[in-house]
Order: C-alpha cells, then structure tokens, then sequence
C-alpha cells in the first residue's frame, strides 16, 4: 500500500498570504488528522475529519481551517499567513479500529512565512 | 487531561551501549501509550505501542518499552544502540477531547544522538 502523501513538501510564503497544504490518506483510512510541528512547541494537533466530517479540533485561531473529500483526501488552509506559521505540517491517516489509535504520517510540508 | 511529559531534550549515547529515552504520562483510565521516531525530513514512524497485557512492549527496529503503572511511566529501551537510531523520539497517549472522540497527544520529543 502506498503510504501517506503531502503536497507541496516546500513552500515559501509572504506574509498576509494565503495557503492550501494537500494529504491523500493511505487508501481505505477514513480518518485524516493534521499537526503542526515547531521546534518550540513539538506536534500540536490542529483537527481531524472522518467522513468529511471535523469531529476534532485543537487550539488554533480561525486562520486555519481544513475540509476532507469524499475519498477521503483531505486539505487545510492557512489564511492572512503570519511569521509564526512556519512550520513543518504532517498529516496523518487512521484506520480507525475501535482499540487503538495509531497514526500513519505522511513526510510532513515545510511552509516558510517571510 | 491527558498529557505526556517527555524530561530530556537531548540522549547522548555511545554506540553498543543500551539506551533509554524516558516518558511519563498523566490520564485518567487506562492509558493507550506510543512511541514514534521521526528521522530527518521524515514524518513520524510509529514504533510501538501499549494497550493493555504484557508490560514489556516489543517494537520496531530493536526497541522496546516498559510500562510502569506505579510510576506512570513509559520508557522506550533498546539493548545496543546503533549509530542509524540517531532521530527524534515522540512519545505519545489516546486522549479524549469534548467531542469525545480520541486523537493523540504528543510529548515535546526527545533528540536522541549515538556516537560511533
């Protein structure tokens, strides 16, 4: 199976811009999460769609958003982009037993806000 | 609510030696306890985890980890450490958010770096 993938893995930003980051979940995952990594900070989770549904989502202003598809492909959004934004942002997939949960990550986007 | 702590920034170890990257949890229940390794412009690696049973938990390339209920933690072990185990540890725990659907917490990361 091929794993988790990330579009773009480079991006360069201006400040006040907007952004959209892309991640195909591994095939049959229904549950998309997305973290931003910072070396201040570590992970802190941003939110999760299942079936193009948020059922959760962490302490992140307005500014950034995200949607799943119905195949499960899932994108965030990044608006009025701030020097704070840079970061490396992973996107991770779940099968979703009702056991455990244990993730899949994709190779993360590196975003730079200049 | 649910959190991990995750005490060194930084392991230093020689190579051959055993090594021990350390975690302590805080939950309320049962804890559902990872490890993850990211390596150098890598997304995160799981390793292993513990859910319940045996508190010896047997992962990935050589590691393992050991589940202490008494002292709420979770430390991740390997024997002989290998120069290639240099990389970013994550611990993390399942932890409940008001929507009452899990996701996972992760601790800060801890830098592990073998010498030759």
């Amino acid at each position: 199976k091929a794993g988790v993938t990330q579009t773009p893995r480079y991006l360069i930003k201006t400040r006040g811009q907007q952004v959209t980051l892309s991640c195909s979940p591994i095939s049959g995952h229904r549950s998309v999460s997305w973290y931003q990594q910072t070396p201040g900070q570590g992970l802190q989770f941003l939110f999760e769609y299942f079936s193009e549904t948020q059922r959760n989502k962490g302490n992140f202003p307005g500014r950034f958003s995200g949607r799943q598809f119905s195949n499960s492909r899932s994108e965030m959004n990044v608006s009025t982009l701030e020097l704070g934004d840079s970061a490396l942002y992973l996107c991770a997939s779940s099968p979703l037993s009702r056991e455990v949960y244990e993730q899949y990550f994709g190779p993360g986007t590196r975003l730079t806000v200049t | 609510a649910q959190s991990v702590a995750q005490p060194e920034d930084q392991v230093n170890v020689a190579e051959g030696n055993p090594l021990t990257v350390k975690c302590t949890y805080s939950v309320s229940g049962n804890p559902y306890l990872f490890w993850y390794v990211q390596y150098p412009n890598r997304g995160l690696q799981f390793l292993l985890k513990y859910i319940t049973g045996d508190n010896l938990v047997k992962g990935s390339y050589g590691f393992e980890a050991e589940f202490n209920k008494s002292q709420t933690s979770f430390h991740l072990k390997k024997p002989s450490a290998l120069v290639s185990d240099s990389a970013l540890y994550f611990c993390a725990v399942r932890s409940y958010m008001n929507s009452g659907y899990s996701t996972l917490t992760f601790g800060k990361g801890t830098m592990l770096l073998v010498s030759p």
